[in-house]
C-alpha cells in the first residue's frame, strides 16, 4: 500500500525558516514531489526529488533520503504570500503515473 | 491561456442527479490525471489518461463514476446518481508523456444537496 504522512499544520514567522517534513511508504519510487497549495486554488509545483540529497529552488529547497523514506521542504526568509497547504506526493510504481499525496501541512506565517 | 482548464469553476446539484466536468489539459501533454479533493483532505486519485485509453481506473470510487478522453485533449468526469459524500473539489493536471510534474487546473467545486 501507499502511506504519506506529513504534519496537519504548522506557524512559522515572518523572515524565519521553517522545515516540513514528510515521510512515505510506498511500493516502488519514481520520484517525490512537493506542491504548495493556497486556499481556494490549484496546487502549483514547487520542487521534484528522484536522488537522495538536497535540491534548491531560490528561497526553497527539498531534500530527498530513499533509504529512509523521508523529505523535507525548506522555506527560508518566509513571506506573508507563504501561509498556505504544503503537500508531499510520491510517484509510486513505474506503471502507475498518479501522485500520492499526503494531506498535506497548512502553514500559517505570521507577522 | 497555456494552463489546464476546468469547467464549470462550480456545480450546485441536487442529490440523485447527474453531473458532468470537464477538463482540457495543457497542448501538447498526453498524460491526463483527474483527482478528488475533499474539504481539509489530501488529494485522492480517480484516474489516469495516457492519450485517449485509461491505463489506471483504480481511484474510481464506484460504477457511478466514468471517465472519457478523446481526440488526446479534453475529458469530461461523469457522476450518475450523485450523493452528498460526491462533494468535493475535482482536480484536472496533465503532464508530458512519461515524466513529471503533473500541473493542476483550478479545479471544479462540486456541491451535493
Amino acid at each position: 500500500g501507499q502511506n504519506i504522512d506529513q504534519p496537519t499544520e504548522m506557524t512559522a514567522t515572518e523572515g524565519a525558516i521553517v522545515q516540513i517534513n514528510c515521510t512515505y511508504q510506498t511500493s516502488g519510487f519514481n520520484g517525490l514531489f512537493w506542491y504548495q497549495q493556497h486556499a481556494g486554488e490549484a496546487p502549483t509545483f514547487l520542487s521534484y526529488n528522484v536522488l537522495d540529497g538536497l535540491e534548491e529552488k531560490g528561497r526553497f529547497s527539498s531534500f530527498l533520503s530513499r533509504s529512509k523514506g523521508y523529505s523535507y521542504l525548506l522555506l527560508k526568509e518566509l513571506q506573508m504570500k507563504d501561509s498556505a497547504s504544503y503537500l508531499c506526493a510520491v510517484s509510486g510504481d513505474t506503471g502507475r503515473r498518479a501522485l500520492t499525496f499526503g494531506s498535506g501541512t497548512r502553514l500559517q506565517v505570521q507577522p | 491561456g497555456a494552463g489546464v482548464s476546468q469547467s464549470p469553476s462550480n456545480k450546485v446539484t441536487e442529490k440523485g442527479k447527474d453531473v458532468e466536468l470537464r477538463c482540457d489539459p495543457i497542448s501538447g501533454h498526453t498524460a491526463l490525471y483527474w483527482y478528488r479533493q475533499r474539504l481539509g483532505q489530501g488529494l485522492e486519485f480517480l484516474i489516469y489518461f495516457q492519450g485517449n485509453s485509461a491505463p489506471d481506473k483504480s481511484g474510481l470510487p464506484s460504477d457511478r463514476f466514468s471517465a472519457e478522453r478523446t481526440g488526446e485533449s479534453v475529458s469530461t468526469l461523469t457522476i450518475q446518481r450523485t450523493q452528498q459524500e460526491d462533494s468535493a473539489v475535482y482536480l484536472c493536471a496533465s503532464s508530458i508523456q512519461g515524466a513529471q510534474p503533473q500541473h493542476f487546473g483550478d479545479g471544479t467545486r462540486l456541491s451535493i444537496l
